[in-house]
């Protein structure tokens, strides 16, 4: 079955860094592009990184540029979200997403999703 | 940037009743727009993509028309599971965007 999990959610403090990982199965990964979509608490979706097959140029939500990095392992089929400084208004359930084809800036719907890590910024 | 508005907010239906979701894009978005069904403490899921193909596994109730600016998300009889949030998405240049979601509920 086919299938993205995420994992690495937790409490933080704000200022301190938190990594995600996404790993994927059931589909050849390096043939699609990876998105990271939040949705704080009683909120609706917002996109936040996307990632191409081939790790060039990622593109990131202006909310978080410059804070968050998103990289890819397509040897261990799996997605990172290396998120530093981080904010209260960063409190979200954190999906990862699997995108329609393989360079992210292409894609034109996220057609798997995982069940969500929960990042609470808190102190 | 394209902003996407969907109407209405909330849509009370019962059962068996028809259902008809708005977006409206800010500028034309062609077809590029897809639709997503949301349940209370479930992750997103693909219904609609290119405004009228729906997903694999999608029952034929769901079914999306439109291009440009306009788009219509229609369920032809609710069943007791369809009663979630329904977002419109599209890629906007180099960036996504949702809309703020429409709640159908009894």
């Amino acid at each position: 079955e086919a299938q993205v999990v995420e994992s690495g959610g937790g409490l933080v403090q704000p200022g301190r860094s938190l990594r995600l990982a996404c790993a994927a199965s059931g589909f050849r990964f390096d043939d699609y592009a990876i998105h990271w979509v939040r949705q704080a608490p009683g909120k609706g979706l917002e996109w936040i990184s996307s990632i191409s097959w081939n790790n060039d140029n990622p593109g990131y939500a202006d909310s978080v540029r410059g804070r968050f990095t998103i990289s890819r392992d397509n040897a261990e089929n799996s997605v990172y979200l290396q998120m530093n400084s981080l904010r209260p208004e960063d409190t979200a359930l954190y999906y990862c997403a699997k995108g329609d084809e393989a360079l992210w800036f292409g894609n034109d719907a996220f057609d798997m999703w995982g069940q969500g890590t929960m990042v609470v910024v808190s102190s | 940037e394209i902003v996407l508005t969907q109407s209405p907010a909330t849509l009370s239906l019962s059962p068996g009743e028809r259902a008809t979701l708005s977006c409206r894009a800010s500028q034309s978005v062609s077809r590029q727009l897809a639709w997503y069904q949301q349940k209370p403490g479930q992750a997103p899921r693909l219904l609609i993509y290119a405004a009228s193909n729906r997903a694999t596994g999608v029952p034929v109730r769901f079914s999306g028309s439109g291009s440009g600016t306009d788009f219509t998300l229609t369920i032809s009889s609710l069943e007791p599971e369809d009663f979630a949030v329904y977002y419109c998405h599209r890629r906007d240049n180099r960036a996504f965007t949702f809309g703020p979601g429409t709640k159908v509920d009894v």
